[in-house]
């Protein structure tokens, strides 16, 4: 399977406790990017990465999520002391540049209870 | 309000008639994407058009961008009951990188 892929595919956990989420791009694409979708809504851009470099983080984005991507191939999503209002669906995204499409993941379903 | 809006919210055909979504925007852009998403799943891209095209075809999709109204329409003909699903649209508003999608057109194909 050549297309983005992301584990786990869902997620159950309490308040308070941290989660990470992996993100495995198509292997050409340089630029990853990370959604959230709440039920009913579309996406909502968090952060994107060209390479390693991270070049734009959404104010969703707050202290207590961090993204990496060490070696400009995998990314992770971590959440800290997560909470109620975090639940919802992660989405990752490929591309091979700004201005080609973005191909999705099948997403991580979070659950904080 | 956000970049991208679809309209109809919601849209019920029969199998075999056309359906006819509609996104609107407010800020320039490069590109527009076209997108489907069934219950619970991933987005699966259907295509994209670019600000200098005005009609693209893929299959039973067409799409059309008028960048002058900022509006886009997308249209599945001789739909089918698997093609049921949301179906948003999603702009490079003001040409960065990210997307803005709107909140989506669901659609619901009787058989």
């Amino acid at each position: 399977d050549t297309g983005v892929s992301q584990d786990p595919r869902h997620k159950i956990t309490k308040r308070g406790q941290n989660v990470t989420f992996r993100c495995d791009p198509i292997s050409e694409h340089n630029r990853l990017y990370w959604y959230r979708q709440t039920l009913g809504q579309g996406p909502e851009f968090l952060t994107y990465f060209q390479n390693e470099a991270q070049l734009e983080k959404s104010r969703l984005l707050s202290d207590r999520f961090s993204a990496e991507r060490p070696k400009g191939s995998f990314s992770t999503l971590e959440i800290q002391r997560t909470e109620q209002g975090d639940s919802a669906m992660y989405l990752c995204a490929s591309s091979f540049s700004s201005i080609n499409e973005q191909f999705f993941g099948p997403g991580t379903r979070l659950t904080v209870l | 309000s956000q970049q991208g809006e679809e309209d109809p919210q919601a849209l019920s055909i029969q199998e075999g008639e056309n359906a006819t979504m509609n996104c609107s925007y407010k800020t320039s852009i490069n590109n527009l994407q076209w997108y489907r998403q069934n219950s619970g799943r991933g987005l699966v891209h259907l295509i994209l058009i670019r600000s200098n095209e005005r009609e693209k075809h893929s299959g039973r999709l067409r799409v059309t961008l008028d960048t002058s109204k900022k509006s886009s329409s997308l249209l599945i003909t001789a739909s089918r009951a698997a093609d049921t699903a949301s179906y948003f649209c999603a702009t490079d508003a003001g040409g960065l990188s990210r997307l803005t999608f709107g909140e989506g057109t669901q659609l619901t194909v009787n058989p």
